[in-house]
């Protein structure tokens, strides 16, 4: 069946650049993009960014200068990196296939 | 932006009335191709945000025939026939039509 699930760090400085890995599985990232999604603590979602199954990548104009999404389709890997981080990055951070079938969130704290 | 207008914020409810959800986009969210990509999702407290509908009136496998959508162009609606008790949580609007997707602020159901 289709899984996905976050990992990456819990908690990262001021700063300093947050890395997270979307491993999934029961698909091939050849046939289907993933979309990152992420929800600070108590407030709503927000979309991030998208690799499509071509490996073209469109990204939220707010966070585009500090966002890199990139995949290995060999592991069923999809990788987030995201630069320059602040407290209000501090949300739980989800991939999802297709809007439809979601990764269990990590939640990542950035400490001041 | 598109940007997703829920109404209301809260709507306390007594288990088997029934509910409706209110989602305003700013613009049409017909794309191109015919399909208008606008979601329906349940979060309870502590997960992943569920899909309940795509495509305005989708039902997502394994969602109960309790809850349905519809609108078209700028005006959409979840409702739920009879409220359960595994109903509760919020209720977020997605747009997938046009860059970047959004989602609306999100409707609490909670008990009256």
């Amino acid at each position: 069946q289709v899984q996905l699930k976050e990992s990456g760090p819990v908690l990262v400085q001021a700063s300093e650049t947050l890395s997270l890995t979307c491993t999934v599985s029961g698909f091939s990232l050849t046939n289907y993009g993933v979309i990152w999604v992420r929800q600070p603590p108590g407030k709503g979602l927000e979309w991030m960014g998208i690799i499509w199954r071509n490996g073209n990548t469109d990204y939220n104009s707010a966070l585009k200068s500090r966002l890199s999404i990139n995949r290995d389709t060999s592991k069923s890997q999809v990788f987030l990196k995201m630069n320059s981080l602040q407290t209000d990055d501090t949300a739980i951070y989800y991939c999802t296939r297709d809007w439809r079938y979601w990764g269990q969130g990590v939640m990542v704290t950035v400490s001041s | 932006d598109v940007v997703m207008t829920q109404t209301p914020l809260s709507l306390p409810i007594s288990l088997g009335d029934q509910a409706s959800f209110s989602c305003r986009s700013s613009q049409s969210l017909l794309h191109s191709n015919g399909n208008t990509y606008l979601a329906w999702y349940l979060q309870k407290s502590g997960l992943s945000p569920q899909i309940l509908i795509y495509r305005i009136s989708n039902r997502f496998s394994g969602v109960p025939d309790r809850f349905s959508g519809s609108g078209s162009g700028t005006d959409f609606t979840l409702k739920i026939s009879r409220v359960e008790p595994e109903d509760l949580g919020v209720y977020y609007c997605l747009q997938h039509t046009h860059l970047p997707y959004t989602f609306g602020a999100g409707t609490k159901l909670e008990l009256k």
